[in-house]
């Protein structure tokens, strides 16, 4: 069954540093998602992508987050610098054109010290 | 900011006991989902239910969605320890496209 990849699935870094996620969709899926989740908290989205294109960036802290999807498929996701609040679950999804249903990532746990 | 609201925020039972969880949200929506979500892991689809359905099956769960009053039920019944996990709705944005989730329903489920 196909499945959405992330990586690194555990980060630890220090404040002030760069960090990057990477995650791979279900092939085929012209839609992704990179949500943000807080311990004990909902999935909150950070940045759709329809292909290549950004529909919607609403909630990225754009000074310090930034997501590319250059060529459609595989998308990375960059904190810089670092900071001590971005400690959480980072998560990626995918759906398929026209489908509401969203296949979900293993999730990157990022630890900010 | 988060649209659904789940309740309760705990739930523990016993196996082959039902689960009962609800969730409310605040502004009109084309259709409602119900996610669950093993400790530290990704979340997985369990239901839609459209916003002109009432009552949708699938295996042990029943969802409900009564547009009236926001709100929606999912029932997981004959509960086994496997299904202890979170469990999120999910209703769509304005635009219709992205997901807002609730803050969870934690389940235990002891054998």
């Amino acid at each position: 069954e196909a499945e959405v990849a992330q990586s690194p699935r555990y980060k630890i870094t220090e404040k002030s540093q760069a960090v990057a996620f990477w995650c791979d969709p279900i092939s085929g899926h012209a839609t992704l998602y990179w949500y943000r989740q807080i311990l004990g908290q909902g999935p909150e989205l950070l940045v759709q992508f329809q292909d290549e294109s950004v529909v919607d960036d609403s909630q990225l802290p754009k000074d310090r987050f930034s997501a590319e999807r250059l060529k459609g498929v595989d998308s990375t996701l960059k904190i810089q610098p670092a900071e001590l609040g971005d400690s959480a679950m980072y998560l990626c999804a995918s759906s398929g054109r026209g489908v509401h249903e969203q296949y979900f990532g293993p999730g990157t746990r990022l630890t900010v010290t | 900011s988060q649209q659904g609201e789940e309740d309760p925020q705990a739930l523990s039972i016993q196996e082959g006991e039902n689960a009962t969880m609800n969730c409310s949200y605040k502004t009109s929506i084309n259709n409602l989902q119900w996610y669950r979500q093993n400790s530290g892991r990704g979340l997985v689809h369990l239901i839609l239910i459209r916003s002109n359905e009432r009552e949708k099956h699938s295996g042990r769960l029943r969802v409900t969605l009564d547009t009236s009053k926001k709100s929606s039920s999912l029932l997981i019944t004959a509960s086994r320890a496997a299904d202890t996990a979170s469990y999120f709705c999910a209703t769509d944005d304005q635009a219709g496209t992205a997901l807002i989730f609730g803050k969870g329903t934690t389940l235990s489920v002891s054998s």
